[in-house]
């Protein structure tokens, strides 16, 4: 069964700090991989898209990684901000059409 | 201009009606999605159209039901609403394999 983890469910962490979330899937065989964030009571925000081909990919304080053969990505959050509290959701797409996602790490930064 | 439109954005109704979601991406995509986030937040995927094709079609009971008239739109139907169907309903396009673009979600409320 393909399966996406996401540990821990939430996490708090001091403004300023530099952060890793986790995601870990079951199947190796994947089209690419996505992170999104999303705040309370509203939609999906697309943060990275890493292709199976790829290892790691970067936008601003972001920092996604992909090894396939250990089934892990990890999400880097360098110096975190206030405004970066929200959930984390990793999402895999497997070669069934799915993109199946994780149950996501609710990130708390605190002023 | 929105991406990815939904509406309406809230739906508070009584079991037994029938009621439509309705979902336009101005993407130019060929693939749009159908997700439930429950209440517990964990997002699942109901359906996917590709060039108004039906590709994926979950385990779903069969009062759910999409169209697609153009790749732009895809709609969903929903007939005699039980109170588990209370959800959030999320509407999604991409190039096919390729990043996801959500809309803000039509939370449904079934009383």
């Amino acid at each position: 069964k393909q399966e996406v983890t996401q540990i821990p469910a939430a996490l708090s962490v001091p403004e300023g700090e530099n952060l890793v979330l986790n995601c870990s899937f079951t199947d190796s065989a994947i089209y690419n991989l996505q992170w999104f964030r999303q705040d309370p009571g509203k939609g999906l925000t697309s943060l990275l898209l890493i292709q199976s081909s790829q290892r790691e990919q970067t936008s601003g304080r972001l920092n996604a990684s992909l090894d396939k053969s250990s089934g892990r990505s990890t999400l880097y959050i360098a110096a975190s901000q206030p405004g970066d509290s929200a959930t984390y959701l990793c999402a895999v797409f497997f070669g069934n059409e799915k993109l199946t996602f994780g149950t996501g790490t609710r990130l708390t930064i605190i002023p | 201009d929105t991406a990815v439109s939904q509406t309406p954005k809230y739906l508070v109704t009584q079991m037994g009606n029938d009621k439509s979601i309705k979902c336009e991406q101005n993407l130019g995509h060929d693939t749009m999605y159908w997700y439930k986030q429950d209440s517990k937040k964990f997002l699942k995927i109901m359906f996917s159209y590709n060039n108004k094709e039906l590709i994926i079609n979950e385990t779903v009971p069969n009062r759910f039901s999409p169209k697609s008239p153009d790749k732009a739109h895809l709609n969903l139907h929903i007939n005699s609403l039980e109170l588990g169907d209370s959800a959030v309903y999320f509407c999604a396009s991409s190039h096919r394999y390729r990043e996801l673009f959500f809309g803000e979600g039509s939370r449904l409320t079934v009383l």
